[in-house]
């Protein structure tokens, strides 16, 4: 079946340092999300792409749909200590969506 | 405006109790989903709804699993006869369409089978 290959797996980083991190699969997706989960509350979308090339940004967030639809990466510039938790890519095809298995972020003083 | 709210929060049970799992959508929202999440993991897709029909179920770990939609609303979902390695957070999300795009989560409910 599709599976999304999400890394790195966590990330242990200095409050204002950039962050990077990337899906990819072997299989092709018309949509990738991501999202961010907090502790004890559900994801929540951060941004939506659905066109294959397409970069978009939220604030200091920039996501890419990969131009082979099989890869999308988010981009968090100058990380701030609110930007701790577990985000989430998801690929989404015909019928379904799949996510990946996160990226723990940590924000060290 | 009010988001999907799930109830209970935390659920403990006993091995082989049943437990039910409510999920009231967004308002309006005609899509509705359950996932599973074991302790750091990603998300398991259970079933999806399209109004108060199913045309996805092919998540459901087991024939343990059964969830319903009425009203094209609150949703619910059923475990019989539960097992410890049911124990993780269900989260349920609603979508205005039934596309797959833009799900909007609930904060979940912890299950805990003991």
């Amino acid at each position: 079946g599709q599976q999304l290959n999400q890394s790195p797996q966590s990330m242990f980083i200095q409050e204002g340092e950039d962050v990077s991190m990337n899906c990819t699969s072997s299989s092709i997706f018309n949509t990738w999300l991501w999202y961010k989960q907090e502790p004890g509350e559900g994801p929540v979308l951060l941004i939506a792409l659905y066109k294959a090339g397409e970069l978009t940004s939220n604030g200091r967030l920039t996501a890419q749909f990969g131009i082979t639809r099989k890869d999308s990466f988010l981009n968090i510039s100058a990380s701030i200590p609110s930007d701790v938790g577990i985000y989430f890519c998801a690929g989404g095809g015909d019928d379904k969506i799949i996510f990946g298995k996160g990226t723990r972020l940590h924000i060290l003083p | 405006g009010a988001g999907v709210s799930q109830s209970p929060s935390n659920k403990v049970t006993e091995k082989g109790k049943d437990v039910e799992l409510r999920c009231d959508p967004i308002s309006g929202h005609t899509a509705l989903y359950w996932y599973r999440q074991s302790l750091g993991q990603g998300l398991e897709f259970l079933i999806y709804f399209q109004g108060n029909s199913a045309p996805d179920k092919s998540g459901l770990p087991s024939d343990r699993f059964s969830a319903e939609r009425t009203g094209g609303s609150v949703s619910t979902l059923t475990i019989q006869r539960t097992q410890q390695e049911d124990s993780a957070v269900y989260l349920c999300a609603s979508s205005p369409t039934s596309t797959y795009n833009e799900q909007f989560f609930g904060p979940g409910t912890r299950l805990t089978v003991l």
